[in-house]
């Protein structure tokens, strides 16, 4: 069974502070990796994507892999009230489906 | 582009009734995907589509049925509604090619009672 793994949180921080969420997956044979955004009660929304090892950058985010490891992160700088939320960790395998598995989510709070 | 819209944005079912989901992109996108969501938990996959005319099961397809009949829209059926059934459902698309990017839809909340 593949998985991938988040810690439910809730996860909180201080406004302004950096707040870093994590995640593990078991295939080593995936391919991409996604983290989505989602508030409560609405639908999920795709914040970063990252596909080779490293960091990617993209404003206040910035996303983490180490296929290695089996490991990928997500920071966010800065960080303000309205990025209360849930983040849920994607991973997409080997097959050319583009079929993802979702990790739980972590419930990030930002405290003003 | 109106992206992935979903239809209705919520409905009550009572047990054994029968309903349609509606889902359709304007994207030209050429996979599209069905997933649950129960409260606290992470997307599951019911149903998913690498184009008109092709489907095949995901995680949780027991319940449902879907069909693809073009490229813009994919409904999922369900039949003889349980109170397992009681989700909210997301439909999403994403282009064939490297990085399959998916885009999902503002979804649907079902009650089965």
């Amino acid at each position: 069974q593949k998985e991938v793994e988040q810690n439910s949180g809730p996860l909180s921080v201080p406004e302004g502070a950096i707040a870093s969420l994590n995640c593990t997956y078991s295939d080593r044979g995936s391919q991409s990796f996604f983290w989505y955004r989602q508030y409560s009660g609405k639908s999920p929304e795709l914040i970063m994507s990252i596909y080779s090892n490293g960091d990617k950058e993209d404003g206040r985010f910035t996303a983490q892999l180490n296929k290695a490891s089996q490991y990928v992160s997500l920071l966010i700088r800065d960080s303000q009230p309205s990025d209360s939320a849930t983040y849920l960790c994607a991973v997409r395998g080997s097959s050319n489906t583009g079929k993802l598995i979702f990790g739980q989510g972590t419930t990030l709070q930002v405290k003003p | 582009n109106a992206g992935v819209t979903q239809t209705p944005k919520f409905r009550i079912l009572k047990i054994g009734q029968s309903m349609t989901l509606q889902c359709t992109q304007d994207m030209n996108h050429n996979y599209m995907y069905w997933y649950r969501q129960d409260p606290g938990m992470g997307l599951k996959l019911i149903y998913y589509s690498v184009g008109a005319g092709i489907t095949d099961k995901g995680e949780v397809p027991n319940g449902y049925n879907v069909s693809r009949s073009t490229t813009e829209d994919f409904p999922l059926r369900l039949e003889l509604a349980a109170p397992s059934q009681t989700s909210v459902y997301f439909c999403a698309s994403s282009p064939a090619g490297v990085n399959y990017e998916q885009y999902f839809g503002p979804g649907t909340r079902l009650t089965v009672t």
